[in-house]
């Protein structure tokens, strides 16, 4: 029972465009929602946050959009650098210390 | 600092030998915890500490044995563990506050190979 779904397994983007990485969940009683990154052999770095009340939380070049109506969240990377090359996890909090992670998404920039 | 430290970084061990994972964080969280993660899947949590004390059991199996000894480090002990135990354990820390957990802050990882 997947309840954090990232449904594009890979994404290939241009540097200095837009990167759209998409997330979506089923369970209701998550409250807030974490976006990490992963380079390989190394453990997920925190990127941003936002709590289930707010629909739109910015921080320098990411920023992530929710939409609990559709129980949907988007997390927007511009300008995309190589240095964004990465695997993107979509988090969702439950019960105030129960992280559950997302099936991830490999974001490729290229030059 | 923000450093989350696990040691060490592999480990092989038998079916029969016990072993332990270590971790150590020094920015005063009050919270830890450690996350299995399979090959191409995501992290799983296992177990969460709360001021020392264990307030989450994922269901995890007894040859998983966690320790708080204080406020800065993590154990994990490791007993009789079977070849489909083998994964990236990940410690993670965080505060501990009434808002709950806003970022945690991972570990890079044990590789663990049980042969």
């Amino acid at each position: 029972d997947q309840q954090v779904k990232q449904n594009s397994p890979s994404l290939s983007v241009q540097e200095g465009r837009i990167s759209i990485l998409n997330c979506d969940y089923t369970n209701s009683m998550f409250d807030y929602f974490l976006w990490y990154k992963k380079y390989p052999a190394e453990g997920p770095t925190f990127l941003i946050s936002i709590s289930s009340i707010k629909d739109k939380n910015e921080d320098g070049r990411f920023t992530v959009f929710l939409n609990k109506s559709a129980k949907h969240l988007s997390l927007h990377i511009v300008p995309s650098q190589p240095g964004d090359s990465a695997v993107y996890f979509c988090v969702g909090r439950t019960g105030f210390q129960k992280l559950v992670f997302g099936t991830g998404t490999r974001l490729l920039v290229s030059p | 600092d923000t450093e989350v430290t696990q040691t060490p970084k592999h480990l092989v061990m038998g079916m029969t030998n016990k072993k332990s994972l270590k971790c150590e964080q020094h920015m005063g969280h009050r919270a830890m915890y450690w996350y299995k993660q399979k090959a191409k899947k995501p992290p799983e949590l296992m177990f969460v500490y709360s001021y020392e004390k264990l307030s989450i059991n994922e269901s995890v199996p007894s040859r998983f044995s966690p320790e708080c000894p204080n406020s800065s480090l993590l154990n994990l002990h490791l007993h009789a563990l079977q070849p489909e135990d083998s994964a990236l354990y990940l410690c993670a820390s965080s505060r501990a506050g009434v808002q709950g957990l806003v970022e945690a802050f991972f570990g890079q990882g044990t590789r663990l190979t049980v042969v």
